[in-house]
């Protein structure tokens, strides 16, 4: 099957701070989507994106889908204690059932 | 506002129990999934459903079962309950066309095997 690697796996920050993770896919998506997994619920979709190049905010947070089509990034600026969380990538081509990431674990040091 | 809705947060079940995990959505989707979640492993797809009475095995389905009857209802069933089934259990649910891939989840349901 499909597979994501998604990194880093976790991450360390000061409040305010900026924060970049990224996603490669082992072949080509037209899909990409960026979920947040706030503790003890489940994900909820931040950003989506259906075309290559594209860039796409949500508040501080801006995402992009990579002009390969086997990558995505996405970027949070000057972090918050609400930004904490698992943040998981995921994707797909045609009907294809998607694939998601292992995660990346964002924790924000007082 | 819409809602996928797993109606146990957490269980504590014993091996060889029979486990019902239900799930239900008010928001007419076509499509159902149930993942589980592990850390290190992300979300691996146990099975889904795109329609009433109707089933598919996703990436992990071994010593799974599922149950459509209704719609806006998808069980996931342990027959047989071990203790490497310990995890975090995440129901979804998307409109079969447009936005297949939008997933909305649910806030999860945690098993513990003993």
């Amino acid at each position: 099957g499909q597979q994501l690697n998604q990194s880093p796996q976790s991450m360390f920050i000061q409040e305010g701070e900026d924060v970049s993770m990224n996603c490669t896919s082992s072949s080509i998506f037209n899909t990409w989507l960026w979920y947040k997994q706030d503790p003890g619920e489940g994900p909820v979709l931040l950003i989506a994106l259906y075309k290559a190049g594209e860039l796409t905010s949500n508040g501080r947070l801006t995402a992009q889908f990579g002009t390969t089509r086997k990558d995505s990034f996405l970027n949070i600026s000057a972090s918050i204690p609400s930004d904490v969380g698992i943040y998981f990538c995921a994707g797909n081509f045609g009907n294809e059932k998607l694939t998601f990431g292992t995660g990346t674990r964002l924790t924000i040091i007082p | 506002d819409v809602k996928v809705t797993q109606s146990s947060r957490y269980l504590v079940k014993r091996t060889g129990e029979k486990v019902f995990l239900e799930c239900v959505q008010d928001m007419d989707h076509e499509n159902m999934f149930w993942y589980r979640q592990d850390p290190g492993l992300g979300l691996r797809l146990i099975y889904f459903s795109y329609d009433v009475k109707m089933k598919e095995k996703g990436d992990i389905p071994e010593g799974y079962s599922v149950s459509r009857e209704k719609k806006e209802r998808f069980s996931l069933i342990l027959e047989s309950a071990s203790t490497n089934q310990t995890s975090m259990y995440l129901c979804a649910s998307s409109f079969l066309t447009p936005g297949a891939n939008v997933l909305t989840f649910g806030a999860g349901s945690r098993l513990t095997v003993l």
